[in-house]
């Protein structure tokens, strides 16, 4: 069975501190992980994925997530908070492929807060 | 170009209704997926359709039934409504051909009263 562990269902950072959000993940088979975030009222937006290509992903906003196997971890961390990136933010996993990707797993979410 | 769009944004309904809820993918996806988003908590995976058919379900009763029209768009209907049926509905549209990432809508918030 697949399932995703967040630990920290509150973050808060200063702006311009480094942020990390945790996750760990419990997976039969090899994974695919990815970052969402979510701002207030609105959907899921995609911040970075981990396909198997290389375990250290760059997503946008100037976020980036490391695989580790043997950690069974995918942490999103960003070097420098900015205000904008306060929302809450949710790591998934997958073990489908191809026409059945779709079927993620979602931890609970972490709330990033930034203050000035 | 349009990105997932829901109808409608906010809906409120009476235990024992039933409801209706849209999704029309990104212009270019052919598959959309469908959750159940609580206060509070993750998404919940509820089904998945690809040409026209139900490929994939969570762990959701019978109540909750979905379609897929051949443009791809995709309704979510849940019958005889509970207070726990009081979520945000999120629909995720994607290429089903190769490991396309998800792409959400901004969901529709149904409340059972």
């Amino acid at each position: 069975a697949q399932s995703v562990t967040q630990l920290g269902s509150h973050v808060s950072v200063s702006e311009g501190a480094l942020v990390l959000l945790r996750c760990n993940y419990s997976s039969s088979v090899p994974p695919y992980l990815f970052w969402y975030v979510q701002y207030p009222n609105q959907g899921l937006q995609l911040l970075l994925k981990y396909t198997s290509a290389a375990t250290l992903v760059k997503g946008i906003n100037g976020f980036e997530a490391e695989f580790k196997k043997s950690e069974t971890s995918f942490h999103l961390t960003k070097p420098s908070a900015h205000m904008s990136d306060a929302a809450e933010y949710f790591c998934a996993v997958s073990v489908d492929r191809g026409s059945t990707l779709g079927r993620l797993y979602f931890g609970r979410g972490t709330q990033l807060t930034v203050w000035p | 170009d349009a990105g997932v769009t829901q109808s409608p944004t906010h809906l409120i309904k009476t235990r024992g209704q039933q409801v209706t809820l849209r999704c029309s993918p990104k212009s270019g996806h052919d598959t959309v997926s469908w959750y159940q988003q609580a206060l509070g908590q993750g998404p919940q995976f509820i089904f998945q359709y690809y040409e026209e058919e139900e490929r994939q379900r969570g762990n959701f009763p019978d109540r909750f039934s979905g379609h897929q029209f051949p443009n791809y768009s995709s309704e979510l209907n849940v019958n005889a409504l509970l207070l726990g049926d009081s979520a945000l509905y999120l629909c995720a549209s994607s290429w089903g051909q190769g490991d396309s990432p998800l792409h959400f809508g901004n969901g529709t918030r149904l409340t059972v009263t």
